[in-house]
């Protein structure tokens, strides 16, 4: 069966430090991976996705980054963060065929 | 207008009660529709896809609407474990399009 890491579960950074998480699926080969961004009461906003190693779309133009250095590997970075950076992050995988996304457990992300 | 719009709710219901929740979408050439579940601060979890014919899993049935362009989700004899925000998702393109979500709270 599939399943789909992330951490850290829970970070506190200050303004202006880098960033990264990292996401990895186990069980499946050439997934398309997705980060998504959770803010308070708010919906799941799509920051970037790929299709494949060294393919990123970006969704959103804002001071995060995403990299996929390996077909089950994919990152989600920053050089400097910002206090609106705050919120749950999510990576997510799907099928190249199928239409359903399952989402990692997701890192909490505040930034001081 | 939102793409997915949803009553935030919450919906508060007995056990044993049946509820319902609805949502629309404003893009009506949308090909795939799902309802997901999501615990207070865990991840989404996909609850079940919405078929043109409508389909049921035990206590949940979900219908698609085309022509008003709207999703249903109906939770029969509530659990108190169906406490959970639920979030209606659209697929348009190659990209899934998530609702805000109504919160239901079920009380003993």
């Amino acid at each position: 069966s599939q399943t789909i890491h992330q951490w850290p579960a829970t970070l506190v950074q200050p303004v202006g430090s880098p960033l990264s998480l990292e996401c990895t699926v186990e069980g499946t080969s050439n997934p398309n991976l997705y980060w998504y961004r959770q803010a308070a009461g708010r919906g799941l906003q799509l920051l970037f996705y790929s299709v494949g190693i060294g393919q990123i779309s970006s969704e959103v133009p804002q001071n995060l980054s995403a990299s996929r250095p390996q077909d089950r590997q994919f990152i989600l970075s920053s050089k400097k963060l910002l206090l609106s950076d705050s919120g749950f992050y999510l990576c997510a995988w799907k099928r190249g065929i199928s239409y359903e996304q399952y989402f990692g457990p997701g890192t909490r992300l505040t930034v001081t | 207008r939102k793409e997915v719009e949803q009553d935030p709710g919450p919906f508060n219901v007995p056990e044993g009660a049946t509820v319902a929740f609805n949502c629309t979408y404003s893009n009506s050439a949308s090909q795939s529709f799902f309802w997901y579940r999501q615990d207070c601060r865990k991840e989404p979890k996909l609850l079940m896809s919405v078929y043109s014919s409508g389909n049921e899993d035990g206590r949940f049935t979900a219908q698609l609407n085309r022509a008003s362009q709207y999703i249903s989700l109906l939770i029969r004899d509530s659990k108190l474990s169906d406490s959970a925000t639920y979030l209606c998702v659209v697929k348009t393109t190659d990209k899934l399009i998530f609702g805000t979500g109504t919160r239901l709270q079920v009380f003993p």
